[in-house]
């Protein structure tokens, strides 16, 4: 595996209240992403890093926050969860001179009461 | 703009029978395409990729997709199943110029069952 950790990787917590997942990389790739992953849905894109302090939305980037100050770490911030944002989260990192080849975490199990 | 329909949301084949699963895109930019296999309560795996040149891409596991510009078509097969292949199987497809179309666009996913 790439080495991509998540943490942590199950969270209950209760809506309303502030939820912040990291991803953590030691393969210097300049590019990470967020998904969250939901029956029916696949995955889709909820923000994504091309850079340490540059980040841009994704499809569903609604309620949701990021933040990269390190080449390794990528935040995604729920600021008030809703039972909405139950989901499995899953960071990916790439390399776009390997054409886009993203590689993933092990992903992040959120329940929101 | 790209998009990825997957036909199919449950393949159910025999042991040692065809897999074949199914994958459309749409896309404005020439596409690269990937799948990708996850197994229960884990990430995604990259199983192959086209980005250019030979248009039949191996991949790991005897699984092989070929890409087919007139279709829009990139279907996975694997001549011969086995019951590890029991899964759930991803399309996708990104633009290769990059910028925000480099980004990858997933499929909703083909789960695959392999009987004894």
């Amino acid at each position: 595996d790439a080495g991509i950790t998540q943490s942590p990787r199950h969270k209950v917590t209760e809506t309303g209240t502030p939820v912040t997942l990291r991803c953590h990389q030691t393969e210097n790739h300049r590019y990470m992403y967020w998904y969250r992953q939901d029956p029916g849905h696949g995955l889709r894109l909820i923000h994504y890093s091309y850079g340490v302090k540059d980040t841009d939305k994704g499809e569903v980037s609604d309620g949701y926050s990021v933040s990269r100050s390190k080449t390794e770490d990528f935040l995604l911030t729920l600021e008030s969860a809703t039972s909405s944002q139950t989901s499995v989260y899953f960071c990916a990192i790439g390399d776009r001179t390997t054409g886009e080849t993203q590689y993933f975490g092990p992903g992040t199990r959120l329940l929101v009461l | 703009a790209q998009s990825v329909t997957q036909l199919g949301s449950h393949v159910s084949v025999s042991e040692g029978a065809l897999v074949l699963l199914r994958c459309n895109y749409s896309s404005s930019v020439p596409p690269y395409l990937f799948w990708y296999v996850q197994y229960p309560n884990q990430g995604l795996q990259l199983l192959l990729k086209y980005t250019t040149g030979a248009t039949l891409v191996k991949g790991i596991n005897g699984f092989e997709a070929e890409f087919k510009k007139s279709e829009t078509s990139f279907h996975l097969t694997k001549p011969s199943a086995h019951m590890s292949d029991a899964a759930e199987y991803f399309c996708a497809v990104s633009g290769a110029y990059g910028g925000s179309q480099g980004n990858l666009i997933f499929g909703k996913g083909t789960k695959l069952s392999v009987k004894p």
